[in-house]
């Protein structure tokens, strides 16, 4: 069965911190895996990933896939309040439309 | 780039009437979008996928006949609620698929049903 999993859940840290978020998954065909930000309202696209080990920055936000042992992570540096949100991992799945996957989501905290 | 818009954010309408809501991708053309629904504090549920030009594929337990899906267009899809009661207040949010597959979201629309 195709899954996408993310850890942790939840996280809660002191702003100026470092956090990494990871996603592990097992999709059939495997293409791509997106990454997203979600706040009060719709998801917003941040990074996708097609190739293994080339590393996507922006600003304090980076991330990377590893095709052989099936993760991503995403880094947030310097972390600040408005970082606050639930951090989504969705690989698209690829039937004919190709619906996403999603993870259950990381939901982080950032404390002032 | 890759601007999705939905229209109305926010509507209020009183039962057994019906809403549509309008989901347009902006900068690019979207052959495939999506329609989900969102509950507080849950995750998106995909409740359809539309395609350009056909009928759109209706996930399970969700009722064809009650949220009509017209996509006239490859920047255009619509969502109508027909006959909608307070059960049908939600978060509805599209996205519009993009080239190779990702999905850019719209800012979502809320329905609240009197």
């Amino acid at each position: 069965e195709d899954k996408v999993v993310q850890s942790p859940l939840s996280l809660v840290v002191h702003e100026g911190d470092t956090v990494t978020l990871n996603c592990s998954y097992e999709v059939t065909n495997f293409r791509s895996l997106l990454w997203y930000k979600q706040e009060k309202k719709a998801p917003t696209f941040l990074f996708m990933l097609t190739s293994s080990g080339i590393e996507k920055k922006s600003g304090r936000l980076s991330s990377i896939l590893d095709k052989k042992e099936l993760f991503s992570i995403l880094n947030i540096t310097a972390t600040q309040t408005g970082d606050s949100a639930i951090y989504l991992c969705a690989v698209p799945f690829m039937d004919s439309n190709y619906q996403l996957i999603w993870g259950a989501g990381t939901k982080l905290i950032i404390k002032p | 780039g890759a601007v999705v818009s939905q229209h109305p954010s926010w509507v209020i309408c009183k039962s057994g009437t019906s809403v549509k809501i309008e989901c347009r991708s902006l900068d690019f053309q979207a052959t495939t979008m999506f329609w989900y629904r969102q509950f507080p504090k849950q995750s998106l549920m995909l409740m359809a996928t539309s395609n350009e030009g056909s009928k759109a594929t209706y996930e399970q337990g969700v009722e064809k006949d009650k949220f009509l899906i017209n996509h006239a267009s490859l920047t255009l899809s619509t969502l109508t609620v027909t006959s909608a009661h307070p059960e049908d207040s939600s978060f509805y949010i599209c996205s519009a698929q993009g080239s190779t597959y990702e999905q850019y979201f719209g800012p979502g629309t809320r329905l609240t049903v009197t």
